[in-house]
């Protein structure tokens, strides 16, 4: 158990729906990570937050978007969804906001576009 | 941005040394080596990270070559639950604002009973 939290564990729904998911970072770490994996692109980051503000933007598309709150958690919104955008959804979190020592991932949340 | 290749698969037995090789021959000076593996559908666990020395933690062993365009991720005796895709990453640790993160494809690792 990394101590990062997503509810989400499934989420099934239509093309043109939009869906929220939530990553609960672990105690104390101010920086969250989203990153998408699905089975042919492999996985991608998608956005970074730190402290409440956007840190680091990858390979995410505007029909995307995503905010961190005071309390530190954060939802990723997708929009207008597409059946390509069924994937699995982490969300990783760290203390600091290098983006790569030891991030500490979530278990995912499976998105299923119908 | 400092590419990596992994070879797509590799065997080991259980309870031998696992050597997950690593290529990273554009990688610049403050550039550090990541690996971080993924057990089937779960969320990618960080592994061990080094710049030049060799590094050592409870889970593994990280030797960078002298001339830091390879590594290799030793696992020094591989266990059933070792089996994973196993992801050699080259990044600075503070990325710029448009920066991309790239995992790659990874090797995955079969630990054959």
């Amino acid at each position: 158990d990394s101590g990062v939290t997503q509810t989400p564990k499934h989420l099934i729904t239509a093309t043109g729906q939009r869906v929220t998911l939530r990553c609960s970072p672990r105690s104390g770490d101010l920086s969250v990570y989203w990153y998408q994996q699905s089975l042919d692109q492999g996985l991608q980051f998608l956005i970074q937050y730190y402290n409440g503000e956007e840190r680091a933007k990858g390979n995410i598309l505007e029909r995307f978007s995503a905010q961190q709150f005071p309390d530190l958690h954060s939802e990723l919104n997708l929009s207008s969804l597409e059946l390509g955008d069924s994937a699995l959804y982490f969300c990783a979190s760290s203390v600091t906001p290098s983006l790569y020592n030891e991030q500490f991932f979530g278990p995912g949340t499976r998105l299923t576009v119908l | 941005d400092a590419k990596t290749t992994q070879p797509p698969s590799m065997d080991c037995a259980e309870g031998r040394a696992a050597n997950l090789p690593c290529n990273h021959s554009t990688i610049s000076g403050n550039e550090y080596v990541y690996w971080y593996r993924q057990i089937h559908s779960q969320g990618p666990q960080y592994i061990i990270h080094g710049l030049k020395n060799n590094e050592t933690n409870e889970m593994a062993s990280l030797i960078i070559t002298e001339d830091r365009k390879s590594s290799t991720l030793i696992l020094p005796h591989a266990t059933l639950r070792d089996t994973a895709v196993y992801y050699c990453i080259v990044r600075v640790t503070i990325l710029n604002r448009d920066d991309k993160i790239i995992f790659g494809k990874g090797t995955r690792l079969h630990i054959l009973p």
